[in-house]
């Protein structure tokens, strides 16, 4: 069975301050490991998709990287735009995504 | 270009009853799929539709089932509500389906069941 592990439950940061989100994740045959953020209200908006270990992709303030067993989200220098409850999913060899429980970012100004 | 839409937002329901929840896909897209949103439980998989054939199911009771139309709108049911299915409902949409591909995630409709 899949299994998508999100580290820390919440997370408060002054505007400025860097930090890193984790996803630990077990998958048979992983097809992707998938970034999304969700504001209050709304669904799930796309922000990244990495296939295989040492990818990684950038937009704006946030880098995605992917190991073999764990996947971090860097923000750097967030603003306060940037607070959202951020998910980690994996797909694997049953095409069925398995979702972590989130990471709820809040940035103060 | 118009995203997905899922109708209702809002719907309170009684224990016992059921209810029917619409998703409007991206113009295209030919998977569909449903997810259940919970504090305690995250987001979890519901079933998948493609080509109005069910693809996928997730480990939910048979009080949850879906249709998918030849237009790809798709349609989730759940009979005998109750209370513990409160829940924000989510429907994606994809090109491809749920493998390695990206999902566009409509509003939700919030359930609560009281």
């Amino acid at each position: 069975e899949d299994q998508v592990t999100q580290s820390p439950e919440a997370l408060r940061l002054q505007e400025g301050e860097s930090s890193s989100l984790n996803c630990s994740y077990t998958v048979s045959g992983l097809r992707g490991l998938f970034w999304y953020r969700q504001d209050p209200g709304k669904g799930p908006e796309f922000l990244f998709t990495l296939y295989s270990a040492g990818e990684e992709k950038e937009k704006e303030r946030l880098k995605a990287t992917l190991t073999k067993k764990e996947s971090f989200l860097h923000i750097t220098a967030p603003k306060p735009e940037d607070s959202a409850t951020y998910l980690c999913a994996v797909s694997g060899g049953s095409y069925i995504p398995t979702f972590g429980r989130g990471t709820s970012l809040i940035v103060h100004p | 270009k118009a995203g997905v839409t899922q109708t209702p937002r809002y719907l309170i329901k009684t224990r016992g009853q059921q209810v029917t929840l619409s998703c409007s896909p991206i113009s295209g897209h030919r998977s569909v799929s449903w997810y259940q949103q919970t504090p305690g439980q995250g987001l979890q998989f519901l079933f998948e539709y493609f080509s109005e054939t069910q693809r996928n199911k997730g480990n939910f009771p048979g009080r949850f089932s879906g249709r998918q139309f030849s237009n790809s709108r798709s349609e989730m049911n759940v009979s005998t509500l109750e209370l513990g299915d409160s829940a924000l409902y989510l429907c994606a949409s994809s090109a491809q389906g749920t493998g390695a591909n990206v999902l566009t995630f409509g509003a939700g409709s919030r359930l609560t069941v009281l």
